[in-house]
């Protein structure tokens, strides 16, 4: 089946440092990935949606300069947090849709746990 | 996409079957009930999805009402690694668009 492989899975970084997480589609082709963060005991909450060779589109709130999403070929998207806060560590998930048939299946990656100390 | 309820938490002791609902009153005719999990600190992973008939693969069976209102995911021997949040979705056939997390249910298997 379809796999999305992310990387890495937790990472502490400083304040102030960038921070790049990787998503790539290992059997399939992924022109559209879906950027997820996930909070403490809450539920996944869409960030982004990066589409192969455009610019991302982001949800209201979501700071664009801040979440650098690049998405440059069909099997690897990429999400940069640029001078980053306490405040952004959580979880992040990627994840990508897959034609099965007449419906999509949606593939996640395994998550990054995001520390900024 | 039409919104989903679904209790907070449940138990289920281990070995038994673990029956979680999900109400999705305003259904429409084109949108398929999904069901993903989450287990702590990992990625969701796709359960099982359908229309209108039941459904069975190896992880779980999808018992859908008739009037398409509520359905009934069913784990049939709950293992301990079975514990996680359970979340049902509902979408139109053929989107490939985000799928939208409710809270979801969490499920604890008690050995």
């Amino acid at each position: 089946g379809a796999v999305v492989s992310q990387h890495p899975s937790r990472v502490i970084c400083k304040s102030g440092t960038s921070v790049k997480i990787e998503c790539r589609s290992l059997d399939f082709q992924a022109t559209t990935m879906f950027w997820y963060r996930q909070f403490p005991k809450k539920s996944l909450m869409l960030m982004a949606t990066s589409n192969e060779g455009s610019k991302a589109t982001y949800e209201q709130g979501v700071e664009k300069d801040k979440f650098l999403i690049n998405h440059a070929s069909l099997t690897l998207s990429t999400l940069t947090v640029t001078s980053a806060h306490p405040e952004d560590s959580s979880f992040y998930i990627c994840s990508a849709p897959s034609r099965t048939g007449y419906n999509y299946g949606y593939t996640f990656g395994s998550g990054t746990r995001l520390t900024v100390v | 996409d039409a919104k989903t309820t679904q209790p907070t938490s449940m138990d289920c002791a281990e070995g038994r079957a673990a029956n979680l609902p999900c109400n999705h009153s305003t259904i429409s005719g084109n949108e398929y009930v999904y069901w993903y999990r989450q287990i702590h600190s990992q990625g969701p992973q796709y359960i099982i999805h359908g229309l209108k008939n039941n459904e069975t693969n190896e992880m779980a069976s999808l018992i859908i009402t008739e009037d398409r209102k509520s359905s009934t995911l069913i784990l049939p021997h709950a293992t301990l690694r079975d514990t996680a949040v359970y979340y049902c979705i509902v979408r139109p056939g053929g989107s490939q668009g985000n799928l939208i997390f409710g809270k979801g249910t969490k499920l604890s298997v008690k050995p």
